[in-house]
């Protein structure tokens, strides 16, 4: 069965680093092409960033040279490592897993917040 | 980027109606588009990708259909379960975008 499990979100001063984690099961992360997806408080969900089986990755310009999307195969997890975090950074971030390359997440995990507040 | 516009942005109805959601791409994007269903508190559940084709285990009252820049996602005999806000999402080109969403409301 596939689950997917984020976990690292918190409350995180302006300026700061978080890495959030994405631990999957039943299926390869490593050979399985991944996205995240946020969604800021009462708002709607905005695409962040994708990675292919073959490691070739995406951002939103939003994010693009603060965030890095990455996986551990011995893990099999995914990774958003996201840098010089900003107020408008504030909200649920989900992983989302693909059944095909490029094609939209058809399995997400629960989320998890991240706030960014001083 | 490509802009995604929905409407109506919030819509209500009764159980056992059928009602049409609308999503327009600010370019062309064949059929590049998915649908989920999201309901407070919860992730987004995937409906429906490349416009038309309907996600493993989603009951077939809920049809999208369009290309190139119109689509609709039709949900028929609503029950109560269905009542959630409704997201399109283009992946034809990044940044893949969503639309802002369409409220279904009892």
């Amino acid at each position: 069965e596939v689950q997917l499990v984020e976990s690292g979100g918190g409350l995180i001063q302006p300026g700061g680093s978080l890495r959030l984690s994405c631990a999957a099961s039943g299926f390869s992360v490593s050979s399985t092409y991944m996205t995240w997806v946020r969604q800021a408080p009462g708002k709607g969900l905005e695409w962040v960033s994708a990675i292919y089986s073959g490691g070739s990755s995406y951002y939103a310009d939003s994010v693009k040279g603060r965030f890095a999307i990455s996986r551990d195969h011995s893990r099999n997890t995914l990774y958003l490592q996201m840098n010089s975090l900003r107020a408008d950074d504030t909200a649920v971030y989900y992983c989302a897993r693909s059944p095909r390359e490029g094609y939209p997440g058809d399995y997400w995990g629960q989320g998890t917040l991240v706030t960014v507040s001083s | 980027d490509i802009q995604m516009t929905q409407s109506p942005s919030s819509l209500s109805a009764s159980v056992g109606d059928r009602v049409t959601l609308t999503c327009r791409a600010s370019q062309d994007i064949s059929t590049s588009l998915a649908w989920f269903q999201q309901k407070p508190g919860k992730a987004p559940k995937s409906l429906i990708y490349a416009a038309s084709s309907l996600q493993s285990g989603v009951p077939s009252k809920f049809i999208g259909s369009g290309s190139g820049t119109d689509f609709t996602l039709t949900i028929s005999s609503l029950q109560p379960e269905d009542f959630a806000t409704y997201y399109c999402q283009q992946y034809y080109r990044y940044p893949w975008t969503f639309g802002q969403g369409t409220k279904l409301e009892i």
